[in-house]
């Protein structure tokens, strides 16, 4: 079965760019009809959608971080990327990757989430 | 946007139903039948366990069913177990093309 798993820099200092990667495993990120999407936790508290890229390129993105957000996809690779520009403390969360099966929040599955700290 | 409305705990006995309601507005939960629920244990990356307002999953146990009326969904857990007690979130689709959870739901087994 599909199985997810982001990796990067578990510490990011204030204004610099937080990047991770997600591999994908088990299944081909260029199958039609997901969505392939970064979603985070902040702590202590719930789930915050970050933004999705379909195979083709085509991304969504939260108005909110939407100026300092970038995702992008390596097919060849099967993995897809996430650029978060200017963090602050606020950006401290644990971030995952999942699956959208069609694009409209049905999330599965998840990747098991790393957590990113951003402090000097 | 702004994040879906549920209530911060619910608890029950061991056998008993709870529901768990998710309100948003007619461009989020009321506008489209896209609603998912999800629980999480700690530590744990949420697992999906209900889509589209009242699907689940292969291998989610039929004790959990979804429902939805105007802006609010619900999820119900029937023949409640110990190994319910975990977080809830839901989320929608939204007339804006992005996705909203709700803040999330403790569920304690009594």
């Amino acid at each position: 079965q599909v199985q997810l798993q982001e990796s990067g820099p578990g510490l990011v200092k204030p204004s610099q760019t937080l990047s991770l990667t997600c591999t994908v495993s088990g299944g081909s990120i260029s199958s039609a009809g997901y969505y392939w999407t970064w979603i985070r936790q902040l702590p202590g508290k719930g789930l915050e959608w970050i933004g999705y890229i379909y195979y083709s390129g085509s991304t969504y993105y939260n108005p909110s971080l939407k100026s300092r957000l970038t995702i992008s996809v390596d097919t060849s690779k099967n993995q897809f990327y996430l650029k978060l520009s200017s963090v602050t403390a606020a950006d401290t969360a644990v971030y995952h990757c999942a699956r959208d099966v069609g694009g409209f929040g049905s999330f599965d599955p998840w990747g098991q989430g790393t957590l990113v700290s951003v402090s000097s | 946007q702004s994040a879906l409305t549920q209530p911060a705990s619910v608890s029950g006995s061991p056998g008993q139903s709870i529901t768990i309601s998710c309100t948003g507005t007619n461009s989020d939960v009321g506008g489209h039948n896209y609603v998912s629920w999800y629980q999480q244990y700690p530590g744990k990356a949420p697992k999906l366990i209900i889509y589209e307002v009242t699907n689940r999953p292969s291998g989610v146990s039929n004790r959990f069913s979804g429902s939805k009326s105007g802006n609010t969904a619900s999820l119900t857990i029937s023949g409640l177990q110990a190994e319910d007690e975990a977080d809830y979130y839901c989320s929608s689709y939204t007339s804006s093309t992005t996705l909203v959870f709700g803040g999330g739901t403790e569920l304690t087994v009594l």
